[in-house]
């Protein structure tokens, strides 16, 4: 079965911090990408990879980075965390070229609060 | 740039109840289109997919039929059951090779009480 595993489920953290968020998937997947969930605003695209050491930002890449070490990790990092992004994170993967059709499939989400 | 926008929430119905939760998009070309659900304390689960002009794409007794004529992808269910309450999420991809991206509705919350 679909494994999406996010190191977290809760992380309270202080402004300043860097933090990272880990993501783990068994299925062999190309793509892997980050989000951010906030009421009202729905997903929004952090960054995305469609290889190992590659990354490309998304939609609201501004206060963080991200690392592609392996082809099953995915690691998402604030540099310097701040109030503003307190939010739940949630990390997906699908396969790449020549599958078009196929969905992404998500990890269950990290709540982190910066304080 | 592509868009979606889905039916401002919350939605509160009766078991049983008929459910329609709208969703329109704007794309170039011949996007796919799916439907995700977020049950609450869980990330998003894959409930449907459409892939080309009027595709049906069910699942669980829910349905949603790809409608390039109007940008539609409405998303329905004859009886809804209270285990239906979750946030629903309308998603599109462009089409085309290489475009792996979502984009996706803001949601809407659908409660069903007994």
């Amino acid at each position: 079965d679909v494994k999406v595993t996010q190191s977290s489920r809760y992380l309270v953290k202080r402004t300043g911090e860097k933090v990272f968020l880990e993501c783990v998937q068994d299925m062999d997947h190309e793509n892997m990408f980050w989000y951010r969930q906030d009421p009202g605003l729905g997903l929004r695209l952090i960054y995305f990879s469609y290889d190992v050491k590659m990354k490309e930002k998304g939609d609201i890449p501004e206060g963080y980075s991200v690392s592609r070490e392996k082809k099953e990790r995915f690691s998402l990092i604030l540099e310097s965390a701040s109030t503003n992004q307190t939010s739940m994170y949630l990390c997906a993967s699908s396969f790449g070229s020549g599958s078009d059709n196929q969905p992404q499939h998500f990890g269950d989400g990290t709540r982190l609060s910066i304080l | 740039g592509d868009s979606v926008t889905q039916m401002e929430g919350p939605v509160t119905l009766s078991e049983e109840a008929f459910l329609t939760i709208n969703c329109t998009y704007t794309a170039t070309g011949y996007p796919s289109l799916f439907w995700y659900v977020q049950y609450p304390g869980e990330g998003l689960q894959l409930l449907l997919k459409a892939t080309k002009a009027d595709d049906k794409g069910s699942n669980k007794g829910f349905e949603a039929t790809y409608r390039k004529e109007t940008t539609s992808f409405h998303l329905e269910k004859g009886s809804v059951q209270v285990s239906d309450s979750a946030v629903y999420f309308c998603a599109l991809r462009p089409g085309g090779a290489g475009s792996y991206q979502l984009t996706f509705g803001k949601g809407t919350k659908l409660s069903v009480i007994p």
